[in-house]
């Protein structure tokens, strides 16, 4: 089974600071996903990467940034933490495309203070 | 554009059968099909392809109108583990990100 794991299941940030989230997979795939729930609204995209140092925008990007160093970990930045940025974070691995079966992790709440 | 999805909620007695709707105003090449448990990452549950199959397991299936560009998830006599947020995932093409709907809330009760 793919594991998908993140950092932290909860975290606590004040406003303005740099908030970095990291995703792990262990079964080499290559597509990895960030993406924001949030009651009523679903899933939502932030991030794509289908490749090491490859990404692209989702349909919520703005306030965040991606880092893929290594293809088994996926990293998102908040550069300047918002309390509109209070959510919950899943990440999710896919082996063949992005529209392929996704694998999520347990995803991380995020509060902002 | 996100997928509708109806209800928003329902509750069912063990037993019960349920129906949970997915609506796109786009032509849709796929639709996806996830379960998330309280407190729990979502878990996949079924693909479906244009071309209108149906599809499931147990006692969970789906079928796809794409004339429609519509999808429906059957839950027959329901069992308290069925319980949880269901999400619908379109995509309009081979290989294009997946939309997901709001999510149906669904509560069995013994």
């Amino acid at each position: 089974d793919v594991k998908v794991t993140q950092s932290s299941r909860y975290l606590v940030k004040r406003t303005g600071e740099k908030v970095f989230l990291e995703c792990v997979q262990d079964m080499d795939h290559e597509n990895m996903f960030w993406y924001r729930q949030d009651p009523g609204l679903g899933l939502r995209l932030i991030y794509f990467s289908y490749d090491v140092k490859m990404k692209e925008k989702g349909d919520i990007p703005e306030g965040y940034s991606v880092s893929r160093e290594k293809k088994e970990r996926f990293s998102l930045i908040l550069e300047s933490a918002s309390t509109n940025q209070t959510s919950m974070y899943l990440c999710a691995s896919s082996l063949y495309s992005k529209a392929d079966l996704l694998n999520f992790g347990p995803g991380t709440r995020l509060t902002v203070l | 554009q996100q997928p509708v999805q109806s209800p928003q909620a329902v509750i069912l007695r063990e037993g019960e059968d349920a129906v949970i709707n997915c609506s796109s105003s786009k032509a849709l090449y796929s639709v996806h099909w996830y379960r998330q448990k309280h407190g729990e990452a979502p878990v996949f549950l079924m693909i479906l392809l244009k071309g209108g199959e149906q599809k499931g397991h147990d006692k969970i299936s789906a079928s796809f109108n794409e004339k429609k560009q519509q999808s429906s998830l059957y839950l027959t006599a329901s069992q308290l583990s069925y319980s949880g947020t269901y999400f619908c995932g379109t995509s309009s093409g081979y290989g294009n990100k997946l939309v997901f709907g709001a999510g149906t809330i669904l509560r069995v009760k013994s």
